[in-house]
């Protein structure tokens, strides 16, 4: 099984500032299918990026996802008020199963 | 629109059994995988299962292995998770999805 860590596991920013969140696999990623979601309290996660860097349909572009193999990462490049949320990659290549990171949350400071 | 509704949560006690089900609309059902994800009060994602769209292939995470059983009838663009032996840490609420659609999840309490 793939174990997927996030860091850090807070991050606390101010609207209009630059969030990094990292997602680090304990093996590598089948062809870097590594997605990440945005989960708002109360809603379902929304897919945000897929194959580690493709975004989805009606995600603003200052999302931007990157890397391969074992680690990527996902740029918020201005946080914008409806970004603060809890964010979580997920690998789903190869055989199952396909496991989430425990999430980063993302915070006003 | 695709939509994906779930149904059939609710309260059942530890050793209890329970049927999840997604109501699918906005898409042909038929061509597409489908998956089951969970959240416990407070916590993570968890993925637990998954189906090829024919229904020929099931896949299932450690934790829920020999309780439940994913199907589908693609005739009622239906998914469903039928749980067995039900455990209090089975609590969660149960998302289906097909990326990039979800549910709104339907919660599953399970306590005595």
């Amino acid at each position: 099984e793939i174990v997927l860590t996030q860091s850090p596991g807070t991050l606390s920013l101010s609207p209009g500032e630059r969030a990094t969140l990292f997602c680090r696999a304990s093996q590598s990623v089948s062809n870097n299918y590594l997605a990440w979601y945005q989960q708002i309290p109360g809603q379902a996660p929304r897919l945000l990026i897929s194959g580690a860097s493709s975004r989805a349909t009606g995600i603003p572009d200052r999302f931007s996802g990157s890397g391969s193999g074992t680690d990527f990462t996902l740029t918020i490049s201005r946080l914008e008020p409806e970004d603060f949320a809890v964010y979580y990659c997920q690998q789903y290549g190869g055989s199952p199963p396909w496991t989430f990171g425990q999430g980063t949350k993302v915070e006003i400071k | 629109e695709v939509q994906l509704v779930e149904s059939g949560g609710g309260l059942v006690q530890p050793g209890g059994s329970l049927r999840l089900s997604c109501t699918a609309s906005g898409f042909t059902f038929s061509d597409y995988s489908m998956t089951w994800v969970r959240q416990a009060p407070g916590e993570g994602l968890e993925w637990i299962s998954s189906i090829s769209s024919s229904g020929g292939a099931m896949y299932y995470a450690d934790s829920v292995k020999g309780r439940f059983t994913i199907s589908r009838d693609n005739a009622k663009n239906s998914l469903y998770l039928h749980m067995n032996s039900l455990r209090v840490e089975d609590t969660a609420v149960y998302y289906c999805a097909n990326n990039p659609h979800w549910g709104q999840g339907t919660l599953v309490t399970v306590s005595s």
